[in-house]
């Protein structure tokens, strides 16, 4: 459990403001993922990063920005153009040839 | 890309009673299925998953089966209790890109 790290637990945004959420794996992972969770839903897949300095759209990734300059962190910015970002924010990650995913505790956003 | 429908949305039982989720998936290469238990504002627990090549797992009072002609895979509980009350998500996975999630079912335990 420990293994990933997502912070904040809770973040407020602005109107017009980019957030950016953090996620930090100690896993020695080779792919993280971003998923978005909205009440009563499933998760839904926003960015996703197989080896570092690279990452895929993935079927919700507009108004999403990503980074994976090192193995042990993908953040995550919710820029301003995202008009509709409340929802609760999973990180993920994943080894090497392994199909488990290894979720972080999770980041709920809301817009104040 | 893969879909994943799963149904039922939300399942109520007595304590002691099974509960079966039911998801189908749309990509014949996919060949991982997890499912997920999470309760409100936590992380999804993998329960059990299942690969392609094997038709029916058990662990303890949870199965999952996987009929792959049909690529419909089933999640049952057995004997249940009011700790299993959660959202309960299937998932997919082809080897590339990312798992694909289903839609959850909300499983409701009465005591």
């Amino acid at each position: 459990d420990g293994g990933i790290t997502q912070s904040p637990k809770y973040l407020f945004r602005k109107e017009g403001q980019n957030v950016t959420l953090s996620c930090e794996q100690n896993l020695n992972h080779d792919a993280m993922y971003w998923y978005r969770q909205d009440p009563g839903q499933g998760l839904r897949l926003i960015y996703y990063s197989q080896i570092v300095n690279d990452f895929q759209k993935g079927d919700i990734a507009e108004g999403y920005s990503v980074s994976r300059e090192k193995k042990e962190s993908f953040p995550l910015t919710v820029t301003s153009a995202q008009k509709n970002p409340t929802a609760f924010y999973l990180c993920a990650s994943r080894g090497q040839g392994a199909e488990k995913l290894f979720f972080g505790s999770g980041t709920q956003l809301s817009v104040l | 890309g893969e879909n994943v429908e799963q149904h039922p949305s939300t399942l109520s039982v007595q304590e002691g009673d099974s509960a079966v989720i039911k998801c189908t998936y749309s990509d014949s290469a996919s060949n991982y299925f997890p499912w997920y238990k999470q309760e409100l504002g936590k992380r999804p627990q993998l329960i059990i998953d299942i690969r392609s090549n094997v038709g029916e797992k058990k662990d303890q009072r949870i199965a999952v089966t996987l009929n792959k002609t049909a690529k419909h895979f089933s999640l049952h509980i057995t004997e249940t209790q009011p700790e299993d009350s959660a959202v309960y998500f299937c998932a997919a996975y082809t080897g590339r890109r990312a798992l694909t999630f289903g839609s959850g079912t909300r499983l409701q335990v009465q005591p």
